[in-house]
Protein backbone atom coordinates (compact mmCIF):
# COMPACT_ATOMS: atom_id res chain seq x y z
CA UNK A 1 0.00 0.00 0.00
CA UNK A 2 1.54 3.27 -1.05
CA UNK A 3 0.82 6.27 1.03
CA UNK A 4 1.52 10.06 0.24
CA UNK A 5 2.36 12.24 3.47
CA UNK A 6 2.38 15.76 2.43
CA UNK A 7 3.67 18.61 4.72
CA UNK A 8 1.20 20.78 7.13
CA UNK A 9 -0.18 24.15 5.89
CA UNK A 10 0.94 27.30 5.11
CA UNK A 11 0.14 31.28 5.26
CA UNK A 12 2.45 33.05 2.98
CA UNK A 13 2.00 36.72 1.73
CA UNK A 14 1.93 38.05 -1.79
CA UNK A 15 4.61 37.62 -3.91
CA UNK A 16 6.24 35.08 -1.21
CA UNK A 17 7.08 31.01 -2.14
CA UNK A 18 5.87 28.39 -0.76
CA UNK A 19 7.45 24.67 -1.09
CA UNK A 20 5.22 22.01 -0.05
CA UNK A 21 6.76 18.30 0.61
CA UNK A 22 5.18 14.95 -0.29
CA UNK A 23 6.84 11.84 1.34
CA UNK A 24 6.08 8.55 -0.92
CA UNK A 25 5.98 5.66 1.51
CA UNK A 26 5.14 1.85 0.89
CA UNK A 27 6.96 1.30 -2.39
CA UNK A 28 10.32 3.12 -3.92
CA UNK A 29 9.60 6.53 -5.18
CA UNK A 30 11.91 6.41 -8.64
CA UNK A 31 9.03 4.13 -9.34
CA UNK A 32 6.26 6.54 -9.85
CA UNK A 33 5.25 9.49 -11.55
CA UNK A 34 3.69 12.18 -9.03
CA UNK A 35 1.18 14.76 -10.27
CA UNK A 36 0.43 18.03 -8.61
CA UNK A 37 -2.99 18.97 -8.03
CA UNK A 38 -4.77 21.90 -6.84
CA UNK A 39 -8.37 22.71 -5.51
CA UNK A 40 -8.90 26.31 -4.96
CA UNK A 41 -11.99 27.24 -2.94
CA UNK A 42 -15.25 27.31 -4.93
CA UNK A 43 -13.41 25.82 -7.34
CA UNK A 44 -13.15 22.22 -9.48
CA UNK A 45 -9.79 20.31 -9.20
CA UNK A 46 -6.60 21.98 -11.41
CA UNK A 47 -3.72 19.61 -12.88
CA UNK A 48 -0.80 21.89 -11.97
CA UNK A 49 2.15 19.29 -13.19
CA UNK A 50 3.66 16.33 -12.77
CA UNK A 51 7.67 14.64 -12.05
CA UNK A 52 9.09 11.58 -12.95
CA UNK A 53 10.84 10.34 -9.55
CA UNK A 54 12.86 7.56 -11.68
CA UNK A 55 14.58 10.28 -14.09
CA UNK A 56 13.50 13.89 -12.70
CA UNK A 57 11.80 15.01 -15.97
CA UNK A 58 8.86 17.44 -15.65
CA UNK A 59 6.29 19.04 -17.15
CA UNK A 60 3.95 21.92 -15.78
CA UNK A 61 0.66 23.69 -17.03
CA UNK A 62 1.38 26.66 -19.33
CA UNK A 63 -0.10 28.60 -17.10
CA UNK A 64 2.07 28.33 -14.11
CA UNK A 65 4.91 27.62 -16.18
CA UNK A 66 8.22 30.27 -14.91
CA UNK A 67 6.19 30.04 -10.96
CA UNK A 68 6.07 26.28 -10.27
CA UNK A 69 9.33 23.75 -9.77
CA UNK A 70 9.07 20.20 -8.77
CA UNK A 71 12.02 18.15 -7.78
CA UNK A 72 12.39 15.23 -5.88
CA UNK A 73 14.72 13.92 -3.29
CA UNK A 74 15.21 10.01 -4.00
CA UNK A 75 17.35 9.70 -1.00
CA UNK A 76 13.87 10.11 1.30
CA UNK A 77 11.98 9.26 -1.00
CA UNK A 78 10.11 12.82 -0.83
CA UNK A 79 8.37 15.17 -3.71
CA UNK A 80 8.32 19.03 -3.51
CA UNK A 81 6.45 21.23 -5.21
CA UNK A 82 7.85 25.23 -5.00
CA UNK A 83 5.31 28.17 -6.03
CA UNK A 84 6.64 31.19 -6.27
CA UNK A 85 5.09 35.15 -6.32
CA UNK A 86 2.48 34.05 -4.55
CA UNK A 87 -0.90 35.75 -5.51
CA UNK A 88 -4.12 35.19 -3.50
CA UNK A 89 -5.75 33.26 -6.23
CA UNK A 90 -2.79 31.10 -5.25
CA UNK A 91 -4.74 30.15 -2.07
CA UNK A 92 -5.94 26.33 -2.61
CA UNK A 93 -5.38 22.80 -1.03
CA UNK A 94 -2.66 21.06 -2.55
CA UNK A 95 -2.11 17.55 -3.37
CA UNK A 96 0.17 15.33 -4.59
CA UNK A 97 -0.95 12.16 -6.19
CA UNK A 98 0.49 9.47 -8.02
CA UNK A 99 0.33 8.04 -11.53
CA UNK A 100 -0.40 4.81 -12.15
CA UNK A 101 -1.00 3.13 -15.89
CA UNK A 102 -3.64 1.49 -17.87
CA UNK A 103 -2.65 0.68 -21.57
CA UNK A 104 -0.66 3.91 -21.31
CA UNK A 105 -3.39 6.39 -19.70
CA UNK A 106 -3.01 7.43 -16.35
CA UNK A 107 -4.79 8.03 -13.45
CA UNK A 108 -4.41 9.02 -10.04
CA UNK A 109 -4.61 5.92 -7.91
CA UNK A 110 -3.08 7.35 -4.77
CA UNK A 111 -3.40 10.98 -3.09
CA UNK A 112 -1.92 12.90 -0.47
CA UNK A 113 -4.08 14.52 2.45
CA UNK A 114 -3.70 17.78 1.15
CA UNK A 115 -1.74 21.08 1.95
CA UNK A 116 -4.04 24.34 2.51
CA UNK A 117 -1.97 27.37 1.31
CA UNK A 118 -3.72 30.45 2.40
CA UNK A 119 -2.21 34.01 0.47
CA UNK A 120 -2.92 36.78 2.07
CA UNK A 121 -1.59 40.05 3.53
CA UNK B 1 -6.26 23.55 -24.50
CA UNK B 2 -8.97 20.74 -23.87
CA UNK B 3 -11.83 21.33 -21.57
CA UNK B 4 -14.03 19.31 -19.77
CA UNK B 5 -17.79 19.90 -18.88
CA UNK B 6 -19.93 18.59 -15.74
CA UNK B 7 -23.07 19.60 -14.89
CA UNK B 8 -22.78 21.65 -11.22
CA UNK B 9 -25.36 19.64 -9.44
CA UNK B 10 -27.40 16.47 -9.22
CA UNK B 11 -29.67 15.16 -7.01
CA UNK B 12 -31.02 11.81 -6.52
CA UNK B 13 -33.11 9.99 -3.84
CA UNK B 14 -32.15 7.16 -2.13
CA UNK B 15 -31.88 3.51 -3.84
CA UNK B 16 -32.23 5.45 -7.47
CA UNK B 17 -29.86 5.82 -10.19
CA UNK B 18 -27.90 8.71 -9.91
CA UNK B 19 -25.76 9.83 -13.62
CA UNK B 20 -23.37 12.29 -14.06
CA UNK B 21 -22.02 13.20 -17.36
CA UNK B 22 -18.85 14.92 -18.54
CA UNK B 23 -18.34 15.99 -21.91
CA UNK B 24 -15.53 16.83 -23.96
CA UNK B 25 -14.14 16.94 -27.76
CA UNK B 26 -13.73 12.80 -28.54
CA UNK B 27 -13.97 12.48 -24.94
CA UNK B 28 -14.57 8.78 -25.81
CA UNK B 29 -11.17 8.55 -28.07
CA UNK B 30 -9.33 9.23 -24.74
CA UNK B 31 -9.64 6.59 -21.25
CA UNK B 32 -11.61 8.78 -18.52
CA UNK B 33 -11.45 8.28 -15.13
CA UNK B 34 -13.89 9.84 -11.75
CA UNK B 35 -12.99 10.21 -8.42
CA UNK B 36 -15.07 10.87 -5.47
CA UNK B 37 -14.22 13.92 -3.09
CA UNK B 38 -15.98 14.45 0.02
CA UNK B 39 -15.70 17.58 2.22
CA UNK B 40 -11.94 18.25 3.67
CA UNK B 41 -11.42 15.04 2.33
CA UNK B 42 -8.59 14.15 -0.66
CA UNK B 43 -9.94 12.81 -3.92
CA UNK B 44 -10.70 9.07 -4.21
CA UNK B 45 -10.80 7.00 -7.30
CA UNK B 46 -13.82 5.30 -8.48
CA UNK B 47 -13.96 4.67 -11.91
CA UNK B 48 -10.61 4.32 -14.15
CA UNK B 49 -10.26 3.35 -18.01
CA UNK B 50 -13.81 4.29 -18.82
CA UNK B 51 -15.52 1.51 -16.75
CA UNK B 52 -12.96 -0.58 -14.35
CA UNK B 53 -13.65 -0.44 -10.42
CA UNK B 54 -10.43 -0.27 -8.42
CA UNK B 55 -10.49 -2.74 -5.47
CA UNK B 56 -12.52 -1.47 -2.23
CA UNK B 57 -14.96 0.33 -4.34
CA UNK B 58 -18.76 -0.57 -4.20
CA UNK B 59 -20.46 -2.98 -7.46
CA UNK B 60 -23.38 -0.41 -7.71
CA UNK B 61 -20.72 2.43 -8.97
CA UNK B 62 -20.01 2.14 -12.82
CA UNK B 63 -18.64 4.18 -15.95
CA UNK B 64 -19.17 4.18 -19.86
CA UNK B 65 -17.99 6.39 -21.97
CA UNK B 66 -18.65 6.75 -26.40
CA UNK B 67 -18.73 10.00 -28.53
CA UNK B 68 -18.14 13.18 -26.65
CA UNK B 69 -19.54 12.05 -23.17
CA UNK B 70 -18.35 9.97 -20.32
CA UNK B 71 -20.95 8.84 -17.82
CA UNK B 72 -20.49 7.72 -13.96
CA UNK B 73 -23.90 5.55 -12.98
CA UNK B 74 -24.47 4.90 -8.98
CA UNK B 75 -27.04 2.80 -8.26
CA UNK B 76 -28.98 2.26 -5.60
CA UNK B 77 -27.71 5.65 -4.63
CA UNK B 78 -26.80 5.63 -0.73
CA UNK B 79 -26.54 8.81 1.56
CA UNK B 80 -22.35 8.31 2.00
CA UNK B 81 -22.58 8.21 -1.96
CA UNK B 82 -22.89 12.10 -1.21
CA UNK B 83 -20.27 14.18 -2.26
CA UNK B 84 -18.89 15.69 -5.70
CA UNK B 85 -17.76 14.11 -8.37
CA UNK B 86 -14.74 14.71 -10.35
CA UNK B 87 -13.90 13.59 -13.94
CA UNK B 88 -10.63 13.18 -15.19
CA UNK B 89 -9.07 12.55 -19.14
CA UNK B 90 -5.52 11.90 -19.67
CA UNK B 91 -3.95 12.74 -23.48
CA UNK B 92 -0.53 12.43 -21.87
CA UNK B 93 1.50 12.52 -18.27
CA UNK B 94 1.78 16.56 -19.15
CA UNK B 95 -1.86 16.82 -20.44
CA UNK B 96 -4.47 16.05 -17.92
CA UNK B 97 -7.71 17.46 -17.60
CA UNK B 98 -10.05 17.41 -14.82
CA UNK B 99 -14.30 18.69 -15.22
CA UNK B 100 -14.99 21.40 -12.98
CA UNK B 101 -16.88 18.90 -10.52
CA UNK B 102 -20.24 17.78 -10.18
CA UNK B 103 -22.13 18.13 -6.34
CA UNK B 104 -24.01 14.87 -6.26
CA UNK B 105 -27.15 15.71 -3.44
CA UNK B 106 -29.26 12.52 -2.19
CA UNK B 107 -32.27 13.91 -0.86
Amino acid sequence: QVQLVQSGPEVKKPGASVKVSCKVSGNTVTSYGISWVRRAPGQGLEWMGWISAYNGNTDSAQKLQGRVTMTTDTSTSTVYMELRSLRSDDTAVYYCARVTYYESSGYYSDWGQGTLVTVSS
Amino acid sequence: SYELTQPPSVSVSPGQTASITCSGDKLGGKYTSWYRQRPGQSPVLVIYADNKRPSGIPERFSGSNSGNTATLTISGTQAVDEAEYHCQAWDSSTAVTFGGGTKLTVL
